[in-house]
């Protein structure tokens, strides 16, 4: 089955500066790949996903990007502000089969002023 | 609020009661799936339904553990005889699966439960 790994799991940064997250997965089925954002006791946020068919894609501060020969995908937040700081989770799956998230670990964002 | 909905939202019981949690989907949503989380994880697959159908079922998921979706609206997750091992956030997620839907899915707040 899928198996997705999530790197770093603590990540910090000053205001302004930029993150990295990088996830790996080891099913080359799987063709989405949505990024969460979890706020201390609140639900998982949908921030941005991709698919297959395409290898970056862009919205505002945030952008991710797919290496599907590599089986790597990674999210980038530029400018960051101290309302980043949450964990965030990537998840993959193969979409038009089960459609079942399998997640990474998670990477705790903490972003200081 | 026309989000996910989950109740109750936190949970206390002791080892072997059983207990029950409900979860409401978007309206249009066809697809709801439960998930578990335990602290510092991420969530993990527990199963899935497409309206009334229950379409798979992890592998991890013990017999104690039973779910249904009668009517293909909301959904209800059963768990008998708990463990303390069960202790968990509980995390319900719907999305509208078909032709053209994006799938994306969204989740509830989840339901914590504390076994004693």
């Amino acid at each position: 089955g899928e198996n997705v790994e999530q790197h770093p799991s603590t990540l910090s940064v000053q205001e302004g500066d930029s993150a990295v997250i990088k996830c790996t997965y080891s099913d080359s089925a799987s063709n989405y790949f949505p990024w969460y954002k979890q706020e201390l006791g609140k639900r998982p946020q949908l921030i941005i996903d991709i698919r297959s068919n395409v290898g970056e894609k862009k919205d505002q501060r945030i952008a991710v990007t797919l290496n599907k020969t590599a089986k790597h995908f990674s999210l980038h937040i530029t400018e960051t502000q101290p309302e980043d700081s949450a964990v965030y989770f990537c998840a993959a799956s193969e979409q038009g089969h089960t459609d079942k998230l399998i997640f990474g670990t998670g990477t705790r964002l903490q972003v200081f002023p | 609020d026309t989000g996910v909905s989950q109740n109750p939202r936190h949970k206390i019981t002791k080892r072997g009661q059983n207990v029950t949690f409900r979860c409401d989907p978007i309206s249009e949503h066809n697809r709801l799936y439960w998930y578990r989380q335990t602290l510092g994880q991420g969530p993990e697959f527990l199963t899935y339904f497409q309206n009334e159908a229950q379409l798979e079922k992890s592998r991890l998921l013990s017999d104690r553990f039973s779910a249904e979706r009668p009517k293909g609206s909301f959904s209800t997750l059963e768990i008998q005889r708990t463990e303390q091992g069960d202790s968990a956030m509980y995390l319900c997620a719907s999305s509208l699966w078909g032709q053209g839907a994006d799938n994306e899915q969204f989740f509830g707040p989840g339901t914590r439960l504390t076994v004693l």
